[in-house]
């Protein structure tokens, strides 16, 4: 299956920084996603991205597809604590139908 | 709006018992069904899509099986659950291109 390498794994951040995240693979993607998981539940869809270059907001939060295809990004400024949990990266393969392959995650910690 | 639902929230069974786990979609018509087994907080492994009522695709070879009776309807199954089988279950939807997939709350299984 594709491989997605997410990083980094974990991070500790002071409420108020600014967070960069960010997830790559092997093969050129035609869609990424972004998801954040509290614990217990399932992961929510935060951001989604169709275009190589396609840069996207959705309040504190800035995801970026790579021009490559094989990469995305994820910002989120002015950390506060709801931002704790761990983010997913999601990426679809060109031409294979409606699968999605996972990253690993990022587990965020804000210190208040 | 589009809803997704999963039940049970929480399910302990003991070894080489029968699992079913059920997963509805309210608010959409012929969307596409995914189950995803997620171990320890991380990464996402695809086991089932179902794109349509009775087709049904499956990523993983193991003691697990879906059937999809209805078009909003998803069911996991196994006749014998192994120890292995202990995780947090969980269904999404998508209406097909763009493939935004959205997800339910989960089932967490432990098998004892």
């Amino acid at each position: 299956g594709q491989q997605l390498n997410q990083s980094p794994q974990s991070m500790f951040i002071q409420e108020g920084e600014d967070v960069s995240m960010n997830c790559t693979s092997s093969s050129i993607f035609n869609t990424w996603l972004w998801y954040k998981q509290d614990p217990g539940e399932g992961p929510v869809l935060l951001i989604a991205l169709y275009k190589a270059g396609e840069l996207t907001s959705n309040g504190r939060l800035t995801a970026q597809f790579g021009i490559t295809r094989k990469d995305s990004f994820l910002n989120i400024s002015a950390s506060i604590p709801s931002d704790v949990g761990i983010y997913f990266c999601a990426g679809q393969v060109t031409n294979t139908g409606n699968q999605f392959y996972f990253g690993t995650g990022t587990s965020l910690t804000v210190i208040p | 709006s589009q809803t997704i639902h999963q039940w049970p929230a929480t399910l302990v069974q003991p070894v080489g018992s029968p699992l079913s786990l059920e997963c509805t979609v309210e608010g959409t018509s012929n969307p596409n069904l995914y189950w995803y087994r997620q171990a320890a907080g991380r990464g996402l492994q695809l086991l089932f899509y179902s794109v349509g009522i009775g087709q049904i695709s499956s990523e993983v070879p193991q003691n697990l099986s879906a059937s999809r009776p209805q078009d909003r309807q998803f069911i996991l199954s196994s006749k014998k659950l192994l120890l292995s089988d202990s995780g947090f279950y969980l269904c999404a939807w998508d209406r097909g291109n763009p493939y935004e997939q959205y997800f339910g709350p989960g089932t967490r299984l432990t098998v004892t």
